[in-house]
């Protein structure tokens, strides 16, 4: 089956921790991104990237970090610089075009204890 | 820059009544459209979604929309409400740039009342 994992489905982080969230995909899309959502905020855009080893910021990329190593992956670290991770983040993917679809996986659920 | 607003955050309608979902964008540039709907705890999928061409969309489960231009608008319609469809929608626009940036609605949930 073809789709866009996320992992895990939920996390929590200690205080000056930073977290990773994977996000894999075996779709052979060519771009990737990574939003957060909050309740009443719709999606933003923290970073996304069109091919292997290179990125761009989006709106809100401040404490956060990614690598894009391999086509199917595209990991987002949340850094101990983010003073208000707790939020639901979805990784996103598409095939190049600008009409194309993005497709969106089943998100993590990030806590700070 | 790109904007889209979702008139009402929440939308409360009686099982097998007409659901109306409003959205209106602003886009420097004939805009690509799309709809997502969210239900709890999940990811986003695709509902329906407008390039070019018939200006009037349908998608899965009984949903349609209508591009109109004129009032810069994208409302969501389904005749009749099942209960199936109380969930989040998401209404996005993107001007179909490199990176084929979403911007997204504040999105509306919908209730549906037995």
């Amino acid at each position: 089956d073809g789709g866009i994992t996320q992992s895990p489905k939920y996390l929590f982080r200690k205080e000056g921790q930073n977290v990773t969230l994977s996000c894999e995909q075996n779709l052979n899309h060519d771009a990737m991104y990574w939003y957060r959502q909050d309740p009443g905020q719709g999606l933003r855009l923290i970073y996304y990237s069109q091919i292997v080893n290179d990125f761009q910021k989006g709106d809100i990329a401040e404490g956060y970090s990614v690598s894009r190593e391999k086509k199917e992956s595209f990991p987002l670290t949340v850094t101990s610089a983010q003073k208000n991770p707790t939020a639901f983040y979805l990784c996103a993917s598409r095939v190049a075009g600008g009409a194309e679809t993005q497709y969106f996986g089943p998100g993590t659920r990030l806590l700070v204890l | 820059a790109q904007s889209v607003t979702q008139l009402g955050s929440h939308v409360s309608v009686s099982e097998g009544a007409l659901v109306l979902l409003r959205c209106n964008y602003s886009s420097s540039v004939p805009p690509y459209l799309f709809w997502y709907v969210q239900y709890p705890n999940q990811g986003l999928q695709l509902l329906l979604k407008y390039t070019t061409g018939a200006t009037l969309v349908k998608g899965i489960n009984g949903f349609e929309a209508e591009f109109k231009k004129s009032e810069t608008s994208f409302h969501l319609t389904k005749p009749s409400a099942h209960m199936s469809d109380a969930a989040e929608y998401f209404c996005a626009v993107s001007e179909g740039n490199a990176g084929n940036m979403l911007t997204f609605g504040g999105g509306t949930r919908l209730m549906v009342k037995p």
